[in-house]
């Protein structure tokens, strides 16, 4: 069965300094991957995915995300964080040629100024 | 722990016919999110309830319409349904922040609807 985990409920970083958000996957055959945000009170917002091919993922708003086959990570990342990065982020998993998609229990991530 | 309940988990519907889905939120939880996956796509958002009013809303088709109801449950209703309808339909629940309680979003299992 797939399951995905975010180890940390909250991440705090000063605006400018860079950011992770980390994930770890576990799921039969490769996996398709992605990143999803939540701003307050709104829906789920598509940031990135990786399916094939390199493992350094560029997504919306200079979010990036490196796929580790043998950490089993996709952790999230961002050389400089903003304060309007501040929000949930939810990461997700889904097998290929599965049916099931995955998600995480999301991370909050505060960007103090 | 509980989680978030959805029914039917499977759904099997012809064109032009209506479909009810229904999702149980976490109990306490009072928001709840409701998102599309077509086959081979990503998750969409469709709309989200907060204490039984439309908190905010995405893709949602005119022939779709939800509500959230006093226990908090949401439900649904798809009409004049079309084969692009077939999806995988999640929904999940939240406790709105205040106070800086930290708001997860919680997903159920999904309801797979197949319109022939």
């Amino acid at each position: 069965a797939q399951s995905v985990a975010q180890p940390e409920d909250q991440v705090n970083v000063a605006e400018g300094n860079p950011l992770t958000v980390k994930c770890t996957y576990s799921v039969s055959g490769n996996p398709y991957l992605f990143w999803y945000v939540q701003y307050p009170n709104r829906g789920l917002q598509f940031l990135l995915k990786y399916i094939t091919g390199d493992n350094l993922v560029k997504g919306s708003y200079g979010f990036e995300a490196e796929f580790n086959k043998s950490q089993t990570s996709f952790h999230l990342k961002k050389p400089s964080a903003l304060v309007s990065d501040s929000a949930l982020y939810f990461c997700a998993v889904r097998d290929i040629g599965g049916q099931n998609f995955v998600f995480g229990p999301g991370t909050r991530l505060s960007v103090l100024p | 722990a509980a989680g978030v309940i959805q029914s039917p988990r499977h759904l099997i519907k012809e064109k032009r016919e209506t479909a009810t889905l229904k999702c149980y939120p976490i109990p306490r939880h009072d928001t709840v999110y409701w998102y599309q996956q077509g086959p081979g796509q990503d998750p969409q958002f469709l709309i989200s309830f907060y204490e039984k009013m439309q908190s905010d809303k995405g893709s949602i088709p005119d022939r779709f319409s939800a509500q959230q109801f006093s226990d908090y449950h949401s439900e649904l209703n798809m009409s004049s349904l079309e084969l692009g309808d077939s999806a995988l339909y999640f929904c999940a629940s939240t406790y709105r922040a205040t106070g800086g309680v930290r708001e997860t979003q919680y997903f159920g299992p999904g309801t797979r609807l197949l319109v022939l």
